[in-house]
């Protein structure tokens, strides 16, 4: 079964640091590129960040770049989001997301979602 | 940054009606590099259609995808009770950006 599974949400307070990582299975890891998208409280979907396949390339979002580093261990199958300089603004449920094409040369389409991971940022 | 603009917020239908959903972009998405996504309440969204029209692994065929340019549509040809939910267009020719979702509830 092809599943992303989350973890290292939690809360942290305004300026904070915190580390997510995310646990792929079922599939070709080392295939795929792969991404973060978050979804505040009530709110719709922000893509945050994303890394092809060998990571040679990375992308963030305007309101992450410089704060959020994307990184993977395509012998461990992991995917981590190392993020700093955390505002109440980030408080989000994040989402692991696989793209669709095996690959892939270009942004893709997002096939598979984990269940989320929530980071709340609050003093 | 495109701009993923979709309407209606919200639409009221009833089960076996037909639901038309519309994704308009600020600039042109070559290639038809657009997708739609299913949400439901408590759960991670779903991948419907990808490169407009393309329908993703297992998704019913009630579920079509059209358009190209600026101008999008994602069609459910007879809602079923498990439909009503939130969609969301999204394009990735240049990053990646969201439409606002349109919410399909029963009316």
């Amino acid at each position: 079964e092809v599943q992303l599974v989350e973890s290292g949400g939690g809360v942290v307070r305004p300026g904070g640091s915190l580390r997510l990582s995310c646990a792929a299975s079922g599939f070709t890891f080392d295939d795929f590129g792969m991404n973060w998208v978050r979804q505040a409280p009530g709110k719709g979907l922000e893509w945050v960040s994303g890394i092809n396949w060998n990571a040679g390339s990375t992308g963030y979002a305007d309101s992450v770049r410089g704060r959020f580093t994307i990184s993977r261990d395509n012998p461990k199958n992991s995917l981590y989001l190392h993020m700093h300089s955390l505002r109440a603004e980030d408080t989000a449920l994040y989402y692991c997301v696989r793209d669709h094409s095996v690959l892939s040369s270009s942004d893709d389409a997002f096939a598979i979602w984990g269940q989320g991971t929530m980071v709340t940022v609050s003093s | 940054e495109i701009v993923l603009t979709q309407s209606p917020g919200t639409l009221s239908l009833s089960p076996g009606e037909r639901a038309t959903l519309s994704c308009r972009a600020s600039q042109s998405v070559s290639s038809s590099y657009l997708a739609w996504y299913q949400q439901k309440p408590g759960q991670a969204p779903r991948l419907l259609i990808y490169a407009a029209s393309s329908r993703a692994t297992g998704i019913p065929d009630r579920f079509s995808g059209s358009g190209s340019g600026t101008d999008f549509t994602l069609t459910i040809s007879r809602l079923e009770p498990e439909d009503f939910a939130v969609y969301y267009c999204q394009q990735y020719v240049a990053s990646r950006t969201f439409g606002q979702g349109t919410k399909v509830e029963i009316k």
